[in-house]
């Protein structure tokens, strides 16, 4: 079984309605990452949370919030997505202690028409 | 934010041939880590690398930790179909607790 899993791993939703994605790790690490990747453009971070009551903006927040509701589990919400908002997102993680590695989820295709 | 500069952006060979990318950065790391993505798919991480200097291999791949701890190298030799991908170079800053990602080199690779 996958270490890291996302669903939906499709999703097709139109402009203004509320969509969640959401993630599990079964790796036991207490960090955890929302990304999007857009072509070209490499993986940009929209939200990290070092614990389940640490949570931070990354730098490209506006548009999203997170809930991390078990140290395995941290979802990504779009309150009223936009057409922008259509990319790839990946959830990752990594361990507070090392090593210094991340671990990607196999990543959410999100349209917004 | 924090930038890495990978290049180059894409690379177009014959099978069989070796190959060459590069990921440098304006500030330190500590943690070098390089990674491939297919297509729809999650990067899977290839190589870390922990120490300025260090050589390391994974099959035929092999990835350096630049001296100065602001710059990368990964080399694959002798290239397959398979090896077709984006490949991405990430660097950590122990206390930032934050990954940098390069923006990508595309492989094509012809039969």
């Amino acid at each position: 079984d996958a270490d890291v899993t996302q669903t939906p791993r499709n999703r097709i939703t139109k402009t203004g309605k509320r969509i969640m994605l959401e993630c599990s790790q079964t790796k036991g690490h207490d960090r955890m990452y929302w990304y999007r990747q857009d072509p070209g453009l490499g993986l940009r971070l929209i939200y990290y949370s070092f614990d389940v009551k640490d949570i931070n903006k990354g730098e490209i927040s506006d548009g999203y919030s997170v809930s991390r509701q078990a140290q395995a589990k941290f979802s990504l919400s779009l309150e009223s997505a936009i057409p922008n908002q259509t990319a790839l997102y990946f959830c990752a993680t990594s361990d507070r202690l090392g090593p210094y590695e991340q671990y990607f989820g196999p990543g959410t295709r999100l349209t917004v028409t | 934010g924090q930038q890495l500069n990978q290049s180059p952006q894409s690379m177009f060979i014959q099978e069989g041939e070796d190959v060459s990318m590069n990921c440098t950065s304006s500030s330190i790391f500590n943690t070098w880590l390089w990674y491939k993505q297919d297509p729809g798919e999650g990067p899977v991480l290839l190589i870390a690398l922990y120490k300025a200097g260090e050589l390391t291999s994974n099959g035929r791949l092999t990835a350096q930790f630049g001296i100065t701890r602001k710059d990368s190298f990964l080399n694959i030799s002798a290239s397959i179909p398979s090896d077709v991908g984006i490949y991405f170079c990430a660097g950590n800053q122990y206390n930032f607790n934050k990954f940098y990602f390069g923006s990508g080199t595309k492989l094509n690779v012809k039969p």
